[in-house]
């Protein structure tokens, strides 16, 4: 079975601060696709990345940074210099190969960051 | 990448009818997937809907209840039947490439009174 678990369900921080949200996940699947996704109070998702199996490099996008680590099945998620903006439900998702293409989500956790 | 229109956005509906939402996709796609948001809580697939063949659903959610149409490769509806109060959810429709992200419409924010 395929399982995603996001174990914070809501962190609050005040602005700057670094914030990491955390991701384990569980597949039997040896080619899979990792998923964030935002989603601000308006409803829509947020494409933040996708990383796969086979690539484990760390990712950084500006504030946004990912590490990924198959040993530990863990893909987290950290902001650094948190803002207001920030404030969000973030999910994290997982697509095995097994799957064609449905994303099984974790159930999320919602950011606050207070000015 | 994929830009995908969902209609209405929005919608207030008296249990015991039906509402059917739209999914408009600009290219053209094998597998469109539905999910449901309910308040508060994350996303489940409802069914992923293949065209010119009868949708699969996932555990606990039929047909009856949530009948797919799929008439081409850029489009397909989800209809929410004889609705309760436990229906109101967001519904998202969402394509997927092998080896890309996962697209998703804006959500159709649906409450049944």
């Amino acid at each position: 079975a395929q399982k995603v678990t996001q174990a914070q369900t809501e962190i609050s921080v005040v602005e700057k601060e670094d914030v990491t949200l955390d991701c384990v996940y569980e597949t039997r699947d040896t080619t899979y696709y990792l998923f964030w996704y935002k989603q601000p109070p308006s409803g829509e998702l947020v494409f933040l990345i996708r990383r796969n199996s086979f690539d484990e490099q760390n990712e950084i996008s500006g504030r946004y940074s990912w590490n990924f680590q198959k040993s530990t099945s863990s893909f987290n998620f950290t902001i650094t210099a948190s803002q207001v903006v920030d404030s969000a439900v973030y999910f994290c998702a997982l697509s095995g190969s097994s799957n064609t293409g449905k994303l099984i989500f974790g159930q999320g956790t919602t950011l606050q960051v207070k000015p | 990448s994929a830009v995908i229109s969902q209609k209405p956005s929005r919608d207030i509906c008296q249990r015991g009818t039906s509402l059917t939402i739209q999914c408009q996709v600009d290219s053209q796609v094998t597998m469109m997937f539905w999910y449901r948001q309910q308040p508060g809580q994350s996303l489940t697939l409802i069914a992923t809907a293949n065209q010119g063949s009868e949708a699969t659903y996932e555990s606990g959610f039929v047909i009856d209840k949530f009948p797919i149409s799929r008439p081409n490769l850029t489009f397909s509806t989800l209809t929410v039947s004889n609705m309760s109060p436990e229906d109101s959810s967001i519904y998202l429709c969402s394509v997927y490439g092998q080896g890309t992200e996962a697209f998703f419409g804006q959500g159709t924010r649906l409450t049944v009174v």
